[in-house]
């Protein structure tokens, strides 16, 4: 069974622009939580999204959003980036809500 | 002070040796528990999951959980080059609460 996949791997751009990061979950998944990973913060989660709707949200601001598709893929954006948005963005999916997540090898962003 | 306190290490061990890793948390609300693996630059691997107070074991990997004392501890046996990575302790709150809470990790290198 093919695991998380995430798009793109790697990323640049630069402050005030926005980004879009994408997520297939594993086959038969209905969750998928977003996390932001940095050096300073370690991993801390963004949002979770089951069956379209979310469900959970973190302590992020507003910039800082997603949306689940019929088939359980998942995209996260991030509007008017800033220079502390740089980090590792992983995207993690589970069968229901009992917190075993699966998560795959992320995004790097680097905003300049 | 963070929910989930982790020694963030770096700790070196000789191939061979048993590991002992730890978490502290502080929410008693806290009901499920996981070890992650991850390797420089990778996603998060689960590597165990439990729910409730005692052990469990799965090859040479042993977690342990004291809901008392709001301690879990992962044990590694006979440790491995290949086990070089971060360890990284998460728990849950609640079935429906997919939103995980980690601990900052630990750097672990086993030396040939």
């Amino acid at each position: 069974k093919a695991g998380v996949t995430q798009t793109p791997r790697y990323l640049i751009k630069t402050r005030g622009q926005q980004v879009t990061l994408s997520c297939s979950p594993i086959s038969g998944h209905r969750s998928v939580s977003w996390y932001q990973q940095t050096p300073g913060q370690g991993l801390q989660f963004l949002f979770e999204y089951f069956s379209e709707t979310q469900r959970n949200k973190g302590n992020f601001p507003g910039r800082f959003s997603g949306r689940q598709f019929s088939n359980s893929r998942s995209e996260m954006n991030v509007s008017t980036l800033e220079l502390g948005d740089s980090a590792l963005y992983l995207c993690a999916s589970s069968w229901d809500s009992n917190g075993e997540q699966y998560f795959g090898p992320g995004t790097r962003l680097t905003v300049t | 002070q963070k929910e989930v306190e982790q020694d963030p290490g770096p700790l070196s061990v000789p191939e061979g040796a048993i590991v002992s890793l730890n978490c502290t948390y502080s929410n008693s609300a806290f009901q499920y528990f996981m070890w992650y693996r991850q390797y420089s630059r990778k996603g998060p691997e689960l590597l165990m999951y439990t729910y409730s107070s005692g052990n469990k074991e799965d090859g040479r990997f042993t977690a342990q959980v004291d809901k008392s004392s709001k301690y879990i501890s992962l044990f590694i046996r006979d440790s491995q080059p290949s086990d070089s990575a971060t360890y990284l302790c998460a728990m849950s709150l609640k079935t429906g609460a997919n939103n995980l809470f980690f601990g900052t990790g630990t750097r672990l290198t086993v030396i040939p």
